[in-house]
């Protein structure tokens, strides 16, 4: 069973701040790594995927960076808006062969107005 | 366009009772799945589908059988229902799992409650 953490657990950021959160997965046999935002009472929706070691992406406020070397994700979220307040979920595919997708257990954020 | 649809939306069961969750994609994918999502715990994958006729165990498939006999549908079956499988219940699907970058398209979810 593949390891895939991601911190904090949980995070309250005031309105307009800035704000970030990691994902950690296995360096070796990287294949890919999904960002996805699940807000309340509806589906995860991809963000991003990133492929590349030092792949950056970016959606409006919302970026992320990928170090596969070392196996760690950063999503950032620029000027905290109350619509960002979500999960966030990590993903991690390794390159064994199959197309299982190892979710980590999330990053809740609350934006306090 | 429908994307992912899934039904129910909630159910209650007995211990011991059967029953399958109903999962139908319209975007021609390939590639289906089933997780299960309990707290404290990420998205676990139950089990998943590259193709009609093709399915194979993810990580936590005791207990549930699929099958794929159209690339459209993909149901879920609980065969006796266990207290264990209270959960919420999620399908999704993408083009081509196979490809580097295909993100993963989930359906609402089903709560599922066994008492």
């Amino acid at each position: 069973i593949l390891n895939v953490e991601q911190s904090p657990q949980s995070l309250h950021v005031q309105e307009g701040d800035s704000t970030n959160f990691t994902c950690s997965f296995p360096s070796s046999n990287f294949y890919a790594l999904h960002w996805y935002r699940w807000e309340t009472a509806k589906s995860p929706e991809a963000l991003f995927v990133m492929t590349l070691n030092g792949d950056e992406k970016k959606k409006g406020r919302i970026s992320a960076t990928l170090n596969t070397k070392e196996g760690y994700s950063y999503l950032y979220i620029k000027g905290s808006q109350p619509e960002d307040s979500a999960t966030y979920l990590c993903a991690f595919r390794s390159n064994f062969g199959n197309e299982k997708l190892t979710f980590g257990t999330g990053t809740r954020l609350t934006i306090i107005p | 366009n429908a994307g992912v649809t899934q039904t129910p939306k909630f159910q209650v069961l007995k211990t011991g009772q059967s029953m399958t969750l109903q999962c139908a994609q319209d975007m021609n994918h390939e590639y289906m799945s089933w997780y299960r999502q309990d707290p404290g715990m990420g998205l676990r994958l139950i089990h998943y589908s590259v193709g009609a006729g093709i399915t194979d165990q993810g990580e936590v498939p005791n207990g549930y059988n699929v099958s794929r006999s159209t690339t459209e549908d993909f149901p879920l079956r609980l065969l006796s229902a266990a207290p264990s499988q209270t959960s919420v219940y999620f399908c999704a699907s993408s083009y081509d799992q196979g490809a580097t970058n295909e993100k993963l398209f989930f359906g609402s979810g089903t709560q599922l409650s066994v008492l």
